[in-house]
C-alpha cells in the first residue's frame, strides 16, 4: 500500500512565524505535490517536483517555497505565515512513467495562522 | 468559467436511494479521477479512468470523453457513504506530468 504521511493534522501558529509542513512517502513516486484546499475553491496546486532538489511553480505559489532534498520527502515553507494562508495542506505524490499516473494523497494539515 | 464543473454541489438522500454525481470538463483530458473525503481531509481515490466504465462495490463511474462528461453512482447508499466526492482530471498537453485539475466536490449527506 502507498503511504503519504504528513508531520502534522492541526497546526496553530502566530502571523510572521515561519512554517515548516513535511510529507513523506514510500513508494519511491518520483512525483510530489502541495495544495491548499479552501471552502469553495477546491483544491489549488502551490509545487510541485518532479525530481530531487527539482521544483516548478503551481496555480498558487505566492508567500510559499519548497524543499526537496530526498526522493521521499517534499516540504512546503511559509516564510512569513499570514492570516489568509490559514487553510487544508494537502500532499500528493504519483510515479512519473507513462501520460499519467494515479496520485496519492496524505491525510491533511489543518493549518490556523493567528 | 471553472474547467471543470460538478453537479450537484450538495445532495441529501436517504438511505438506499441510487445516487448520481456529475462532471463536466471543458479541456482535454488523458484520465478522469473520482476521490473521495471524509471529514477530517484525508482523500481517498475511487476511480481512475480513461474511457468507458469501472465498478468496484455498490460504486460505478462512466466517462464519454466525447460528451467530456463523467458520472459518479452509488447504488443502495448508505449514510457512511457521506461525504465529499471530488473529480480532478489530468490535462492532455506536454506540460508537467501529473498536474490534475480539481472540481469544488460535491457534499453527500445519506441519511439513515
Amino acid at each position: 500500500d502507498v503511504k503519504v504521511t504528513q508531520s502534522s493534522r492541526y497546526l496553530v501558529k502566530r502571523t510572521g512565524e515561519k512554517v515548516f509542513l513535511e510529507c513523506v512517502q514510500d513508494m519511491d513516486h518520483e512525483n510530489m505535490f502541495w495544495y491548499r484546499q479552501d471552502p469553495g475553491l477546491g483544491l489549488r496546486l502551490i509545487y510541485f517536483s518532479y525530481d530531487v532538489k527539482m521544483k516548478e511553480k503551481g496555480d498558487i505559489p505566492e508567500g510559499y517555497s519548497v524543499s526537496r532534498e530526498k526522493k521521499e520527502r517534499f516540504s512546503l515553507i511559509l516564510e512569513s505565515a499570514s492570516t489568509n494562508q490559514t487553510s487544508m495542506y494537502l500532499c500528493a505524490s504519483s510515479f512519473s512513467r507513462g501520460e499519467y499516473n494515479e496520485q496519492f494523497f496524505g491525510p491533511g494539515t489543518r493549518l490556523t495562522v493567528l | 468559467k471553472n474547467e471543470v464543473e460538478q453537479s450537484p454541489q450538495n445532495l441529501t438522500a436517504q438511505e438506499g436511494e441510487f445516487i448520481t454525481i456529475n462532471c463536466s470538463y471543458s479541456v482535454g483530458i488523458s484520465a478522469l479521477h473520482w476521490l473521495q473525503q471524509h471529514p477530517g481531509g484525508g482523500i481517498v481515490s475511487l476511480f481512475m479512468l480513461s474511457s468507458g466504465k469501472k465498478k468496484h462495490g455498490r460504486l460505478i463511474a462512466t466517462i464519454n470523453i466525447q460528451e467530456k462528461h463523467s458520472s459518479l453512482h452509488i447504488t443502495a447508499s448508505h449514510p457512511r457513504d457521506s461525504a465529499v466526492y471530488i473529480c480532478a482530471v489530468a490535462r492532455n498537453y506536454g506540460g508537467s506530468q501529473g498536474n490534475l485539475i480539481f472540481g469544488k466536490g460535491t457534499k453527500l449527506s445519506v441519511k439513515p
